[in-house]
This record gives structure tokens, C-alpha cells and sequence, in this order.
């Protein structure tokens, strides 16, 4: 069976530090990968995709990149957090198809100070 | 763009009482339709899905019926339970992203 693996489950860095959030996936193979955030009352935001390795789409401009080295595995960066960074990070993984759903795993709670 | 709507929360209920949760989308062409739920502290689960008009999803006492006419796809429950209580995300899928509504938040009381 399917799984995914996101860490770490919380998080809490300063203002001007790095950050690097990773995700990976098993039993599966050619997914598709997504990081989403979840800010408070203000629901899911899709920050990046990916359809394959090195291939990264970003939907918006952020402090923040994300990289594919290897077909399961899926990384979000930044250089320098900002307080704004702060939120709930969420990785997914479907399969290609476009009616097959999103698994997500069980979320970074990133908090800036 | 693709987008979704979805009534806002929270909404707060008593165990076995009726749940609606509206929600509707705007998309061009044919998309698949999702509800997912998230319990505290954990990430999002699928709910349930319909991937054409008038399909009805169901899960757990769930129903939503995929109605391109209102382009609605509203979530119901007859009788809720405590267990039921979560954040529900209606989400439309038209291309390789998943377009997500705010998520409304549902607490049911014994």
C-alpha cells in the first residue's frame, strides 16, 4: 500500500533562518507531488507541483522553492523565513489521471518567530 | 480561474441533527469534484468524489451530488454524530492542481 512520510511534524524557526521541509512517498511510482498551505481561516493555498523529477510548477510568488531530486521525493526551501512563512504545510501525492485523489500527509506546523 | 466557494463556518450542531454545507465552483470544462475532511491535527482525507454531471458521491453517511446546472456540489449528512466533527474542504480538480474552497469548520455537540 500507499504511503507518505512528511517531516517534521512542527516546527519552529526564526526570522532570517532556512528552512527545509521534506516529503516522501512509497509504493508508488511517476506521481504527481504537491505542497500546499493552510493559514488560518484562509484554507488551502497550492504552492507547487511537480509531474516529474526536476519538474516543478510554482502557483505563487513566494519566499519559498520546492525540488524534486528523486521521483518520490519532494522538498520545500527557503532561504531566509519570513514571519509571513508561517503556517501549516501540507504534502500530497496522487497518482496521473486527472480523477485520482489527493493523499496527504500529516502536515508541518511551521511557526516563524 | 478555477475556483471554489463554500459556505462559511463555523457551523456548530447537535448530534443527529440535518447538515448541509453548500458549495460551488467556477471552471471551464468538465471538472471532477471532491470533498475531503480534515480532523485536528492531521492532514486532509478524501471524503468522497463525483467526476461528471448529476454523479452523487457517499461516504459515512456523506452525500454530495455533482450538479453542473447550478455548478453545485453540496455536502449533506442526515444525522450527525461527534465523530463527524472536522474542517470540510470541497475542492474541484480541472488539470493537474486541485483547487481548494476556505473549509468550513463543523463542531457537533452531544
Amino acid at each position: 500500500s500507499q504511503t507518505i512520510h512528511q517531516w517534521p511534524a512542527t516546527l519552529v524557526q526564526p526570522v532570517g533562518s532556512p528552512l527545509s521541509l521534506e516529503c516522501t512517498v512509497e509504493g508508488t511510482s511517476n506521481p504527481n507531488l504537491y505542497w500546499y498551505r493552510q493559514a488560518a481561516g484562509r484554507g488551502l493555498q497550492l504552492l507547487f507541483y511537480s509531474v516529474g523529477i526536476g519538474q516543478i510548477s510554482s502557483e505563487v510568488p513566494q519566499n519559498l522553492s520546492a525540488s524534486r531530486p528523486q521521483d518520490r521525493q519532494f522538498i520545500l526551501s527557503s532561504k531566509k523565513l519570513l514571519l509571513s512563512d508561517s503556517g501549516f504545510y501540507l504534502c500530497a501525492w496522487r497518482d496521473r489521471g486527472r480523477n485520482s485523489p489527493l493523499h496527504f500527509g500529516n502536515g508541518t506546523r511551521l511557526t516563524v518567530t | 480561474g478555477d475556483s471554489v466557494t463554500q459556505m462559511e463556518g463555523p457551523v456548530t450542531l447537535s448530534e443527529e441533527a440535518f447538515l448541509t454545507i453548500n458549495c460551488t465552483y467556477t471552471a471551464t470544462g468538465y471538472p471532477s469534484l471532491f470533498w475531503y475532511v480534515q480532523y485536528p491535527g492531521e492532514g486532509l482525507q478524501l471524503l468522497l468524489k463525483a467526476t461528471k454531471a448529476d454523479d452523487k458521491g457517499s461516504n459515512k453517511g456523506f452525500e454530495a451530488t455533482y450538479r453542473k446546472e447550478t455548478t453545485s456540489f453540496h455536502l449533506e449528512k442526515g444525522s450527525v454524530q461527534v465523530s463527524d466533527s472536522a474542517v470540510y474542504f470541497c475542492a474541484l480538480d480541472n488539470d493537474y492542481k486541485l483547487s481548494f474552497g476556505a473549509g468550513t469548520t463543523v463542531t457537533v455537540r452531544a
